[in-house]
């Protein structure tokens, strides 16, 4: 497909465990985003990537929370020892290049539930 | 701090009914806003981009408006359908010098009722 995709589409897991969420940018779209959007709130921003390289960790909750990218392509974003608080939609976005009138393309999220 | 401020937090309105959503914003260097439409289940996808020179545009039956002196901004909703029914979220994006990150409302939901 054309999109962003994002891979699962619901996660449920037990507290403490670990997940990993998958997105798939466009093609050749060089800047990539994660996004954490909990029930009922504001999308809230975690990290971005230009190319491989994570400039801005600042958005990242914790040292639980860790993202990589790979080949300017896909990305995994990692939750190790997952708690309750972390159940949210993660939302991936990418745009053809870092700037601000750039428009993000959104995928359709993962829903993460830890029990 | 940059702070997007969007009204009402909800609002349910009969099929057909026109309706308009505020965004004031206090994002600084201002280089432009967009409107998303973000359908439940899916991710938000962009309906307009306002530069700062821009103080209307339209897209169908959406019409953004951008004041950049009173930084404000509306989207004005014609001619309401079921489909509109979703959650509108106004995004301000900084320019030269700021961040690449743009900063979120959190939204305005609205419900179309046939």
């Amino acid at each position: 497909g054309a999109g962003v995709s994002q891979s699962p589409s619901n996660k449920v897991t037990e507290k403490g465990k670990d997940v990993e969420l998958r997105c798939d940018p466009i093609s050749g779209h060089t800047a990539l985003y994660w996004y954490r959007q909990r029930l009922g709130q504001g999308l809230e921003f975690l990290i971005y990537f230009q190319g491989n390289s994570a400039p801005d960790k600042s958005g990242l909750p914790s040292d639980r929370f860790s993202a990589e990218r790979t080949g300017e392509s896909v990305s995994t974003l990692t939750i190790q020892r997952t708690q309750q608080e972390d159940s949210a939609v993660y939302l991936c976005a990418s745009s053809f290049w870092l700037a601000a009138d750039n428009e993000q393309f959104f995928g359709p999220g993962t829903r993460l539930t830890v029990l | 701090k940059n702070q997007v401020e969007q009204s009402p937090q909800s609002l349910i309105i009969l099929e057909g009914k026109n309706c308009t959503l505020q965004c004031n914003y206090t994002v600084s260097p201002f280089s432009n806003l967009r409107w998303y439409k973000q359908d439940t289940g899916r991710g938000p996808v962009s309906l307009t981009i306002m530069t700062f020179s821009e103080n209307t545009k339209s897209n169908g039956r959406y019409t953004a408006t951008l004041d950049a002196d009173t930084k404000q901004s509306s989207l004005h909703i014609t001619a309401s359908q079921l489909s509109d029914s979703a959650s509108y979220i106004c995004v301000v994006s900084q320019g030269p010098g700021g961040s690449y990150i743009p900063t979120f409302g959190r939204g305005t939901s609205l419900i179309v009722h046939p």
